[in-house]
C-alpha cells in the first residue's frame, strides 16, 4: 500500500519568504499523490495533482522519485495562502487517509 | 450551484441529545463520505457509501449512524451526544470507487458540532 507522510504540523514563514511543505512517500509502484487545501473555516479542496504538472495560486509540487517525495512549493509566500495543507494516502481502492496535515503560517 | 451542501452549518447541543447533520450533493457522484476533523485538524475518514451502501465503517461508535436515502445524499444521526463529538463533520463525494477517482473528492462546508 502507498503510505505518504507529512512529518511537520507546522510551518511558520514571513510573507515574501520561500516555502515548502513536506510529502514524503514510501511506495514501489507509481504513486498516486496530490494536495488538498483548507482555509481557515472553509471546505478542503483539491489543490494539486502529480499527474497535471500544473501550478496553482503559484504552488507547484514535483514527484521526486530518487526522494520519494512530492513537496509543495512557493518562491515568495502570501498572508493568503496560510491554511492547513493535506497529502493524502489512500488506504485502498475507496479510502483516503488524510491525517494531521500541516499547518502553513504565513506571518506580514 | 453548490456542488456539496451541508446542513446546519453549526450546531450546539447539550451532552445526552440525539441530533442530525443532513449532506447533499448535486454532481450526480455515486460515492460519499463523512469525516471527522477533531480540534487539532486531524481529519479521519469514517463512512463511505457508494451507491447507498455502505463500503467504509471505520471504528466509529455505534452512537453514530449514517443513512443513505438515495446516491445524492448522506445523512448522519447520532445519538447520545458526548462532550468528545464536538468537532467540524464534512461530508464529501467522488464520481465512484477505484484509485483513479478516490482523490476527486468534493467536499461540503462542513458542520461544526458543540457538545455542552
Amino acid at each position: 500500500a502507498q503510505r505518504v507522510t507529512q512529518p511537520e504540523k507546522l510551518l511558520s514563514v514571513f510573507k515574501g519568504a520561500p516555502v515548502e511543505l513536506k510529502c514524503n512517500y514510501s511506495y514501489s509502484g507509481s504513486p498516486e499523490l496530490f494536495w488538498y487545501v483548507q482555509y481557515s473555516r472553509q471546505r478542503l479542496q483539491l489543490l494539486l495533482r502529480h499527474i497535471s504538472r500544473e501550478s496553482i495560486k503559484g504552488f507547484t509540487a514535483d514527484l521526486n522519485k530518487g526522494e520519494t517525495s512530492f513537496h509543495l512549493k512557493k518562491p515568495f509566500a502570501q498572508e493568503e495562502d496560510s491554511a492547513m495543507y493535506y497529502c493524502p494516502s489512500p488506504e485502498s481502492y475507496n479510502k483516503l487517509i488524510f491525517g494531521a496535515g500541516t499547518r502553513l503560517a504565513v506571518h506580514p | 450551484d453548490t456542488a456539496v451542501s451541508q446542513t446546519p452549518k453549526y450546531l450546539v447541543t447539550q451532552m445526552g441529545n440525539d441530533k442530525s447533520i443532513k449532506c447533499e450533493q448535486n454532481l450526480g457522484h455515486d460515492t460519499m463520505y463523512w469525516y471527522k476533523q477533531d480540534s487539532k485538524k486531524f481529519l479521519k475518514i469514517m463512512f463511505s457509501y457508494n451507491n447507498k451502501e455502505l463500503i467504509i465503517n471505520e471504528t466509529v461508535p455505534n452512537r453514530f449512524s449514517p443513512k443513505s436515502p438515495d446516491k445524492a445524499h448522506l445523512n448522519l444521526h447520532i445519538n447520545s451526544l458526548e462532550l468528545g463529538d464536538s468537532a467540524v463533520y464534512f461530508c464529501a463525494s467522488s464520481p465512484g470507487q477505484g484509485f483513479e477517482v478516490l482523490y476527486e473528492q468534493y467536499f461540503g462546508p462542513g458542520t461544526r458540532l458543540t457538545v455542552t
